[in-house]
């Protein structure tokens, strides 16, 4: 079974600052997506950016990158230029190749942003 | 709708009773899924549908949990005697599911119903 580490339960950073949260996964299989979510006090979860195992170059989304580490199974998320709107919990999550899988998710990161 | 709506939006029960959570997921979406909650946590997954053929339901805590989708459009996540340790967040997704082929479309999320048992 897969996991997913999220080793950080509260992050702060001053907003226009550069924060990045840490996520690590456990699993033997070589085809996998990987997702950040943000939840902020509304419940939905919001898709940030995701990351295709077989692709070797960090996904970017705006003010939003990954540092994908395929043989450290690591993937940290960094958050450029915080704004106090990045507020929220964030969830890394795994996916299993085929594409129509549950979701794993790691237990999440309180991101502060002070103003 | 434009994305997908889950019902009621807040349930309290006394433990004992039974509830039933909806999910209307956005038009088209052939694959729906049903994620537990708990405070603190991230969600954890229960079961998984295509269409109308429930695929996946190894993530059911127990027998208890029932989850349909009769006509592979609205599903219904059904919990009988409820207990406390059933009070949590219920997320419902859904997404496009090419039959596995090209590359895998993201899970678009409900706003949750937060279940309280008494």
């Amino acid at each position: 079974a897969q996991t997913v580490t999220q080793s950080q339960p509260e992050m702060s950073v001053q907003e226009a600052e550069t924060v990045t949260l840490s996520c690590t996964y456990d699993t033997s299989e070589s085809d996998y997506y990987l997702f950040w979510y943000k939840q902020p006090p509304s419940r939905q979860m919001i898709l940030v950016i995701r990351q295709e195992a077989y692709k070797q170059q960090n996904a970017t989304e705006n003010r939003f990158s990954v540092n994908f580490q395929k043989a450290a199974k690591s993937f940290s998320l960094k958050i450029s230029d915080s704004q106090l709107g990045d507020a929220a919990m964030y969830f890394c999550a795994y996916q299993s190749g085929g594409g129509a899988d549950g979701l794993t998710f790691g237990k999440g990161t309180h991101l502060i942003i002070q103003p | 709708g434009a994305g997908v709506s889950q019902s009621p939006r807040y349930k309290v029960a006394k433990r004992g009773q039974d509830v039933a959570l909806r999910c209307d997921p956005i038009s088209g979406h052939v694959s729906l899924f049903w994620y537990q909650q708990a405070l603190g946590q991230g969600p954890e997954f229960l079961t998984y549908f295509q269409n109308e053929a429930q695929l996946d339901k190894s993530g059911l805590p127990s027998d208890r949990f029932f989850a349909e989708r009769p006509e592979g459009s609205v599903s219904t996540l059904k919990i009988q005697r409820t207990q406390q340790e059933d009070s949590a967040v219920y997320l419902c997704a859904s997404s496009v599911d090419r039959g596995g082929v090209l590359m895998n479309q993201p899970q678009h999320f409900g706003d949750g119903t937060r279940l309280s048992i008494l």
